[in-house]
């Protein structure tokens, strides 16, 4: 089973508008963590913004929030006024230990791909 | 700070050839990580180091080594390319190996082998 699901391949968002990018994931660890990072078509991964599974406030950066519900266990992310530079592939990500113990190893959903629109 | 980077951006291999992709951090980090990311596929994890003098195998490990010379650098070796090889290789770094810490990577190095 995919540990990190994101189930649109791809989203088509107006200019100004408001966007949501899906994510859920799996762990029964109570401690994790989970990230969203943007790529450009240039390639490049930027760090967007983090939750810890222990925060209780939903994490936002500037125009970028994450709507943490963790008792279904998703982690959605919202932009809010799309800007044409927003255009990218989006991947979630969450780190959680390793059944070993020992590390929290990342885990990357196979990503949104998102349009915006002028 | 140059952050993360990795050498070559570009390299184009014949089927059996060797060779060592190159990276490193200035941010001080302890862990460092290697992936590939494949067309729909996200990244996955290769090897990664959670600190100086350990590594580790993540999910796909076949077909690659990685040494990690010293705090700063970590290099991911193919002995002997294949086809399947082909890709855009990632490495990244992170203060620490917990839960809260977020990855920095490098611009990627892309792979063909022919």
């Amino acid at each position: 089973a995919q540990k990190i699901t994101q189930t649109q391949p791809g989203m088509f968002v107006q200019e100004k508008e408001a966007v949501t990018l899906d994510c859920t994931y799996d762990t029964s660890d109570p401690s994790y963590g989970l990230f969203w990072y943007k790529q450009p078509s240039s390639g490049e991964m930027i760090f967007l913004i983090y939750q810890g599974s222990y925060d209780q406030q939903n994490a936002t950066e500037g125009r970028y929030s994450l709507n943490f519900q963790k008792a279904r266990k998703s982690a959605n992310l919202v932009i809010s006024a799309s800007q044409l530079g927003d255009s990218a592939m989006y991947f979630c990500a969450m780190r959680e230990p390793l059944a070993s113990g020992g590390s929290y190893i990342p885990t990357f959903g196979r990503g949104t791909s998102l349009i915006v629109h002028p | 700070n140059a952050g993360v980077t990795q050498t070559p951006k570009f390299q184009v291999l014949k089927t059996g050839q060797s060779m060592t992709l190159q990276c490193a951090q200035d941010m001080n980090h302890n862990s460092m990580y290697w992936y590939r990311q494949d067309p729909g596929m996200g990244l996955r994890l290769i090897y990664y180091s959670a600190s100086e003098g350990t590594t580790d195998k993540g999910e796909v490990p076949n077909g690659y080594n990685v040494s990690r010379l010293n705090k700063r650098e970590f290099s991911l070796r193919l002995e002997s390319a294949a086809p399947s090889q082909t890709s855009v290789y990632f490495c990244a770094s992170s203060e620490g190996g917990t839960w809260s810490y977020e990855q920095y990577f490098g611009p990627g190095t892309r792979l063909t082998v022919t």
